[in-house]
């Protein structure tokens, strides 16, 4: 079964600070993804990556940036938190091809 | 730009009852997923959809496909509390998908 990890179920972080998401997977999955969902308006695509050190605009990447150094960890960074990056996040892997991708648990971030 | 919309948003049914969502989108695409996520909970995969008139059925529920009106319908055939959950369709791009605003379905005893 593929396992897709990350970091923190909730998470409370003050406005202006600097917060990390990090999702681990252990399928070896060349593409890896990072959602936001908020009711009403679904998933939303922030950034996506297809390999180490490659990195690709979402639809909504102002306010964040990713890492992937290593090809089972994919990273979130929020540089300066506000409160309408309160949300939940959703990371995703993607083997290629026509298989589905894979979700992890979720990270529900509430930023005050 | 490609935009998937579903309908309807929000669904209460009756245990017993029949009932379809829709999933449209306005480009081509070769691909199209559904996915259930039930209250604070990840994603699951349902149903992977490859070709036009691809079916695929799970128990009470039923997703097609219809490339050339780009369409999927999924079909719950005498709903259960059990399948109350948000169900979201996504359509493949080259690299990635985009996600309908997925559905709240509700089923009352």
């Amino acid at each position: 079964d593929v396992k897709v990890t990350q970091s923190s179920r909730y998470l409370v972080k003050r406005t202006g600070e600097k917060v990390f998401l990090e999702c681990v997977q252990d399928m070896d999955h060349e593409n890896m993804f990072w959602y936001r969902q908020d009711p009403g308006l679904g998933l939303r695509l922030i950034y996506f990556s297809y390999d180490v050190k490659m990195k690709e605009k979402g639809d909504i990447p102002e306010g964040y940036s990713v890492s992937r150094e290593k090809k089972e960890r994919f990273s979130l960074i929020l540089e300066s938190a506000s409160t309408n990056q309160t949300s939940m996040y959703l990371c995703a892997t993607h083997p290629g091809g026509s298989y589905e991708q894979y979700f992890g648990p979720g990270t529900r971030l509430t930023v005050t | 730009e490609l935009k998937v919309e579903q309908n309807p948003l929000f669904l209460s049914m009756q245990e017993g009852k029949n009932y379809t969502i829709y999933c449209n989108y306005s480009t081509t695409s070769d691909r199209l997923y559904w996915y259930r996520q039930d209250p604070g909970k990840s994603l699951e995969s349902l149903f992977v959809l490859l070709s036009n008139g691809a079916v695929k059925q799970e128990g009470r529920l039923m997703a097609s496909l219809d490339t050339k009106a780009r369409l999927s319908t999924l079909h719950i055939t005498a709903a259960v509390h059990d399948l109350s959950a948000t169900y979201f369709c996504a359509v493949a791009t080259f690299l990635h998908l985009i996600f309908g605003t997925g559905t709240l379905l509700a089923v009352q005893p």
